[in-house]
């Protein structure tokens, strides 16, 4: 079945450390994101791709990282200058155009400990 | 810069009631519009998206929603919920050139039996 693999499901972290969340799909999507979904927030955009090897800043970017080095993966690293990286992480997927929406993974939860 | 407002942040209601959440936004050209509903424990999925045409559209599980351009609204109603549509519902839009959506903050709907 195509969709997206997020993993892990529930990731924690001691303070100082970075840490790689992983997003891989195969879809055959061109354009990759990231969000950040707190409560009462809704979902921010945190970095999005549209190619292999070009990505751009979202809303939210600063203390975070990623990479697109293969269609099908887009991994997000929560790095220790994130303040509150406390959080559940959304990837999706879509079509170049954005014109028929994203298919989301299932989530990582982020607690710092 | 686009935005989204989801009026309410949490109903409750009970079973056969009629639900409407609003959903209001700001952008400045052609919009494609979207709702997404989170149920407990899954992923966001989609449940309709207006691009052109009819602005009255129907998606998944009898919902339907309707773009009223003069009012930059879309808001989603279904005629009687069920138990089963206790979920978290959001908003999203995204400009028709435009890669990226942006979200509202969500509303919760609390179905009563």
């Amino acid at each position: 079945d195509g969709g997206i693999t997020q993993s892990p499901k529930y990731l924690f972290r001691k303070e100082g450390q970075n840490v790689t969340l992983s997003c891989e799909q195969n879809l055959n999507h061109d354009a990759m994101y990231w969000y950040r979904q707190d409560p009462g927030q809704g979902l921010r955009l945190i970095y999005y791709s549209q190619i292999v090897n070009d990505f751009q800043k979202g809303d939210i970017a600063e203390g975070y990282s990623v990479s697109r080095e293969k269609k099908e993966s887009f991994p997000l690293t929560v790095t220790s200058a994130q303040k509150n990286p406390t959080a559940f992480y959304l990837c999706a997927s879509g079509l170049w155009t954005g014109l028929y929406g994203y298919t989301f993974g299932s989530g990582t939860r982020l607690t710092v400990v | 810069a686009q935005s989204v407002s989801q009026h309410n942040h949490h109903v409750i209601l009970s079973e056969a009631a009629s639900l409407e959440l609003g959903c209001n936004y700001s952008y400045g050209g052609t919009v494609n519009l979207f709702w997404y509903v989170q149920y407990p424990g899954q992923h966001l999925q989609l449940l309709l998206k207006y691009f052109s045409g009819d602005p009255l559209v129907k998606g998944i599980k009898g919902f339907e929603a309707e773009f009223i351009k003069s009012k930059f609204s879309f808001n989603l109603r279904k005629p009687s919920v069920q138990w089963s549509d206790t979920a978290e519902y959001f908003c999203a839009v995204g400009g028709s050139n435009d890669y990226k959506l942006s979200f509202g903050a969500g509303t919760t709907v609390t179905v009563r039996a």
